[in-house]
């Protein structure tokens, strides 16, 4: 059971290249989301998706664009990378009861992209 | 503004000593508390969630408690060990289903 899987791990990029991480869960979990983690600074939201079909806006999107996929697949795309966006990325899941607030229900990370924009 | 402050950054503790971690939370309307741990290089795993209604819980050698009149929460790890270093993130949910990250207590055990 590997849980939420990120890759790539690591990645150099030059200002203006553009990628997509990919993340992947198979818990069967309902709703998934990005972070971005920036030393001195805690966890921040950057899209996430309650649900097969649906997106939204976090904390800090400008500059990114997700998609999801399927129910286990949420991938995240930097168009044009700038050194800002220079960072640890990590990917989360949690399920989601029909009708009730997921309040209760952890979420689950993977162990995140590490990517540097030069 | 809802935010979550936690306390110290960092600390260092010698192995098999005890050690209390501090978050204050000022997030409205409250809905729950969860503590993570994340080990270097890896994502963070839950250790404990509290909710509004509980005062103390435990999981192993961690102990939280939560105090909701304060909007306190501690974690308290009991005769540390060498695995036990790690950053210990505080996390309050509240309103419609948002959350408040701290910034994290740093905790380095030496032998």
């Amino acid at each position: 059971n590997a849980g939420v899987t990120q890759t790539p791990k690591f990645q150099v990029l030059k200002t203006g290249q553009s990628m997509t991480l990919q993340c992947a869960q198979d818990m069967n979990h309902n709703s998934m989301y990005w972070y971005r983690q920036d030393p001195g600074m805690g966890l921040r939201l950057i899209y996430y998706s309650a649900s097969e079909g649906t997106t939204d806006k976090g904390e800090v999107p400008n500059g990114y664009n997700v998609s999801r996929l399927n129910k286990r697949e949420f991938s995240l795309r930097l168009e044009s990378a700038a050194p800002s966006q220079t960072s640890v990325y990590f990917c989360a899941s949690s399920y989601r009861d029909r009708g009730r607030i997921e309040g209760n229900q952890p979420q689950h990370f993977g162990d995140g992209t590490r990517l540097s924009i030069l | 503004k809802n935010q979550v402050e936690q306390s110290p950054q960092s600390l260092i503790i010698l192995e098999g000593k005890n050690c209390t971690l501090q978050c204050n939370y000022t997030v409205s309307p409250f809905s729950n508390l969860r503590w993570y741990k994340q080990d270097t290089g890896r994502g963070p795993v839950s250790l404990t969630i509290m909710t509004f209604s509980e005062n103390t819980k435990s999981n192993g050698r961690y102990t939280a408690t939560l105090d909701a009149d304060t909007k306190q929460s501690s974690l308290h790890i009991t005769a540390s060990q060498l695995s036990d270093s790690a950053s210990y993130i505080c996390v309050a949910r509240y309103g419609n289903n948002r959350l408040a990250f701290g910034k994290g207590n740093q905790v380095v055990v030496i032998p």
